[in-house]
This record gives structure tokens, sequence and C-alpha cells, in this order.
């Protein structure tokens, strides 16, 4: 199935650094978002990117995505422990299909 | 202001029984799911329903069945519980009646063991 495929797999940094995750993708797309996984608890929405556009923000949050090349990655600027969390893309045509996630370690 | 409501939260069931994983949302969401997490495999959808009345099989229905009890609820079913269906499964939902371009509301997992 077309499934978005994140890089890497675990990530750990320390408190005050950037964190940057990609997702692959097979097919075209009408959208692609990111959410956000803690511990033992839902998925929470953090961000859509449409097809035609190429970056986004939300406060620490910059997305871009490359439909030519199939991918998009998430950025978090200045990270902090309670970033600590697993990170999805969720490719979206006419239904949306998760990848396997990216878990981030924030160290303070 | 609940959000999405699932129930149980936790649950083991011998092989062979049954067993109905509840769910419901105040958010007055058009479109509600059913997703299973494994380990590895990321969410995987089970089942949908778009509209009140309308149900649809997603990625890994076999071994599954649902009802659309009214736009509210969305329960799940196992009528025979197999050891592969020990997972996390999350209910959710959205506003549109399309999946497609929506924020996509999720509950916080029923962790089911099935030995």
């Amino acid at each position: 199935s077309q499934q978005g495929e994140e890089d890497p797999q675990a990530l750990s940094i320390q408190e005050g650094e950037n964190a940057t995750m990609n997702c692959s993708y097979k097919t075209s797309i009408n959208n692609l978002q990111w959410y956000r996984q803690n511990s033992g608890r839902g998925l929470v929405h953090l961000i859509l990117i449409r097809s035609n556009e190429r970056e986004k923000h939300s406060g620490r949050l910059r997305v871009t995505l490359d439909t030519s090349k199939k991918s998009s990655s998430l950025l978090i600027t200045a990270s902090r422990a309670a970033d600590t969390a697993s990170y999805f893309c969720a490719t979206d045509t006419d239904k949306l299909i998760f990848g396997t996630g990216t878990r981030l370690q924030v160290f303070p | 202001n609940a959000g999405v409501t699932q129930t149980p939260k936790f649950q083991v069931l011998k092989t062979g029984q049954s067993m109905t994983l509840q769910c419901a949302q105040d958010m007055n969401h058009n479109s509600m799911y059913w997703y299973r997490q494994d380990p590895g495999m990321g969410l995987r959808l089970i089942y949908y329903s778009a509209s009140e009345g309308t149900t649809d099989k997603g990625e890994v229905p076999n071994g599954y069945n649902v009802s659309r009890l009214n736009k509210r609820e969305f329960s799940l079913r196992l009528e025979s519980a197999a050891p592969s269906q020990t997972s996390v499964y999350f209910c959710a939902s959205s506003e549109s009646d399309r999946h497609s371009g929506n924020t996509i509301y999720f509950g916080e997992g029923s962790w089911l063991t099935v030995v």
C-alpha cells in the first residue's frame, strides 16, 4: 500500500538542538499531514501541507514538501524535553495512510 | 469537551472470545474510523464510516465488524478473537465526510491482548 516511510526510525538529541524527520512516499498525493504521539496516548494532528505548497510553519515546526522527490520533512527547532514523542507522516489521497513513525528522544 | 472517548482502555481476551470496543465523539463529526497500531507497522485503517448509516472497509478489515449506531457512536466488534488481533486500537473522527484533507482526532487507545 502507499505508505509514508519515515527516516530515521529513531532520533536522540539534546534540548535546544533541532530535530529533522523525513518522510518519503510512493504515489501522488493531495495533502500530507504530520501527527505526534506521546507514549501511551492517541495521535495529535500537527500540521497539514497541501500538494501545491512547498513549505509551512507552525510555531517551532517547519514542514517542507517536495512532490517531485515524493518527500516531506518535519523540522522542530530549539527542541525541548517535552517534544519527546513519536512523529508520523500521513499521506493523503482519498484515504489517509500513516507511516511507521520516528521516535524522537530529547534529553534535558 | 471530551473529544473522542473509547472503552475499554485495557482488555485481555481468550482466543475465540468476542468483544466490542465502544467509541463516541462529541464534536458532531461526520466521519469516524477504527485503526490498529502494531510495532513497526504504523497505524492501519480497519473500517471507517463517512457518515451516519454508512461503513466501509479499510486496509485490514478481516476478523472485524463495525456498527455506526448514530452520529456519535461507532463500535468495533471482534466476533472470534485471535492472537493476531493483539494490538492497540484507536478510534478517531473527522468533521467532513471525506477522508482526504481532514484533520483526524484520535481517542486515547484500547490495549487488547488475545491469549
